[in-house]
C-alpha cells in the first residue's frame, strides 16, 4: 500500500502568517491527491482534489500543489477559523490511505 | 442537499460484532460511491474500504479484510458498515462518507463504537 508521510506532524502560527504543510508519497501518484480540514468533533471537509483544484465554497486563501510523490497545501494568510488539523489523502491505488495529520496551533 | 445521516453510538463486547447504517439523501446511491473511514480517539483517518451501490461492487483495506462487509440498500438508500471480532483497538468514530473518484466530499456525522467488557 501507498504510504503518505505529512511533515510537520504540528505547527505553531500567528493569525495572517503563510503557512505550508507538505504529503509526501511513498511512490508515485500522479495528481490524485486530496486535502482535507478538521476540527474537533467534527468530520473532516474537503479542500483541494485533484493536488490542486479548490473544492466549492472553499477560500481561496487555500491552495495546493504538486505531483509524483510532493505535494504542499498553502494557507496564504491565517484567519483564526483555519486552526485545525489537516490531512492528505491518495486517489491512486487501491487502498486510498490518509497521511497521519498536521495539526496548526495559534502562535 | 447531501446529506448523510448514521445511527446511534454503540457499546460492545469484546469478540461480538456491530453494525452501523448511513442513510444517504439525493442521488448519492445513483451516482456515487460509499466510503468507510474511522478515527480512534485521539488519532488520525484511516480508511476501511467502499462500496459502489450502482454495481455492488466492495473493496476492503487489507487490514480490514476477512472482518469487514459493506453493504448497500439502494431501496432505502442505506449503507451498512459490519465489522466482526471487535477488540479495544475498534474504538473509534466509524464515518461514511460520499465519494467521488478522486476525493470525498461529504461525511456523516460520525458513529462512535465502543469495545469495551
Amino acid at each position: 500500500a501507498i504510504q503518505l508521510t505529512q511533515s510537520p506532524s504540528s505547527l505553531s502560527a500567528s493569525l495572517g502568517a503563510r503557512v505550508t504543510i507538505t504529503c509526501r508519497a511513498s511512490q508515485g501518484i500522479s495528481g490524485f491527491l486530496a486535502w482535507y480540514q478538521q476540527k474537533p468533533g467534527s468530520p473532516p471537509k474537503l479542500l483541494i482534489y485533484d493536488a490542486s483544484k479548490l473544492e466549492a465554497g472553499v477560500p481561496s486563501r487555500f491552495s495546493g500543489s504538486g505531483s509524483g510523490t510532493d505535494f504542499t497545501l498553502t494557507i496564504s494568510s491565517l484567519q483564526p477559523e483555519d486552526f485545525a488539523t489537516y490531512y492528505c489523502q491518495h486517489f491512486h491505488s487501491y487502498p486510498y490511505t490518509f497521511g497521519q495529520g498536521t495539526k496548526l496551533e495559534i502562535k | 442537499q447531501v446529506q448523510l445521516v448514521q445511527s446511534g453510538a454503540e457499546v460492545k463486547k469484546p469478540g461480538s460484532s456491530v453494525r452501523v447504517s448511513c442513510e444517504a439523501s439525493g442521488d448519492t446511491f445513483r451516482s456515487y460511491t460509499i466510503t468507510w473511514v474511522r478515527q480512534a480517539p485521539g488519532q488520525g483517518l484511516e480508511y476501511m474500504g467502499r462500496i459502489i451501490p450502482i454495481i455492488d461492487a466492495t473493496n476492503y483495506a487489507p487490514k480490514f479484510q476477512g472482518r469487514l462487509t459493506i453493504t448497500a440498500d439502494e431501496s432505502t438508500n442505506t449503507a451498512y458498515m459490519d465489522l466482526s471480532g471487535l477488540g479495544s483497538e475498534d474504538t473509534a468514530v466509524y464515518y461514511c462518507a460520499r465519494s467521488r473518484p478522486t476525493a470525498i466530499d461529504h461525511w456523516g456525522q460520525g458513529t462512535l463504537v465502543t469495545v469495551s467488557s
